[in-house]
């Protein structure tokens, strides 16, 4: 079964990037089949889809963060990542991995929590 | 853009059956696939639910999903509640660009 984790630093200052790396095992990120996405849920708050990068690499962004959002795959190390540029205190969240078979999540990571603070 | 309206919380007791109801705002619920995931504390979340109705392999048949296009709302039933179902559930679908909407989430209380 496929199992994903999320990595990176759990404190950014603001203004910076914030960086995140998720690394999947139990199944080729490389197949072209399946969709790659993050989703983050800010304390307190419900869910909100930051975008998905399929197996091909083309991109879908949430429009409210497009401007600030990177998404790519390394299929050498069968990883993902994602990179939001000049971060505020909103982006303050715990960060999920997925993949799914469609632009959905199928399977989660059990998420990551970034802060963003000086 | 339209929304996806979950209630904030429902209690129910083990053994019985909870209904979790998804009211979409504007446009047919019927024109996008609706899935529905469970967030437990201290475990990856799972989905529940995905294309409306269908459960991923190791989901209980306890679990089951529709969509009311009367009401324009999409729904989770648990039926033999157990307190390991006590956790937070929440909604998802699609707008025309693809681009995910999520409901606000629903605590399950099984007391």
């Amino acid at each position: 079964q496929v199992q994903l984790q999320e990595s990176g630093p759990g404190l950014v200052k603001p203004s910076q990037t914030l960086s995140l790396t998720c690394t999947v095992s139990g199944g080729s990120i490389s197949s072209g089949y399946y969709y790659w996405s993050w989703i983050r849920q800010p304390p307190e708050r419900g869910l909100e889809w930051v975008g998905y990068i399929s197996g091909i690499g083309s991109t879908n962004y949430n429009p409210s963060l497009k401007s600030r959002v990177t998404m790519s795959l390394d299929p050498s190390k069968n990883q993902f990542s994602l990179k939001l540029s000049s971060v505020t205190s909103a982006d303050t969240a715990v960060y999920y991995c997925a993949r799914g078979g469609a632009p959905r999540p199928g399977y989660w990571g059990p998420g990551t929590l970034v802060t963003v603070s000086s | 853009n339209f929304m996806l309206t979950q209630p904030h919380s429902v209690s129910e007791s083990p053994g019985k059956t909870v209904i979790i109801s998804c009211t979409r705002s504007s446009g047919s619920v019927a024109s996008n696939y609706v899935q529905w995931y469970q967030f437990r504390p201290g475990s990856s979340p799972t989905t529940v639910i995905y294309e409306d109705k269908r459960r991923p392999s190791g989901v209980p048949d306890r679990f089951s999903g529709s969509i009311d296009t009367s009401s324009n709302s999409a729904s989770l039933s648990i039926s033999g509640l157990k307190t390991e179902d006590e956790a937070e559930y929440y909604c998802q679908s699609f707008d025309t660009n693809n681009f995910l909407v999520f409901g606000g989430g629903t605590k399950l209380t099984v007391v």
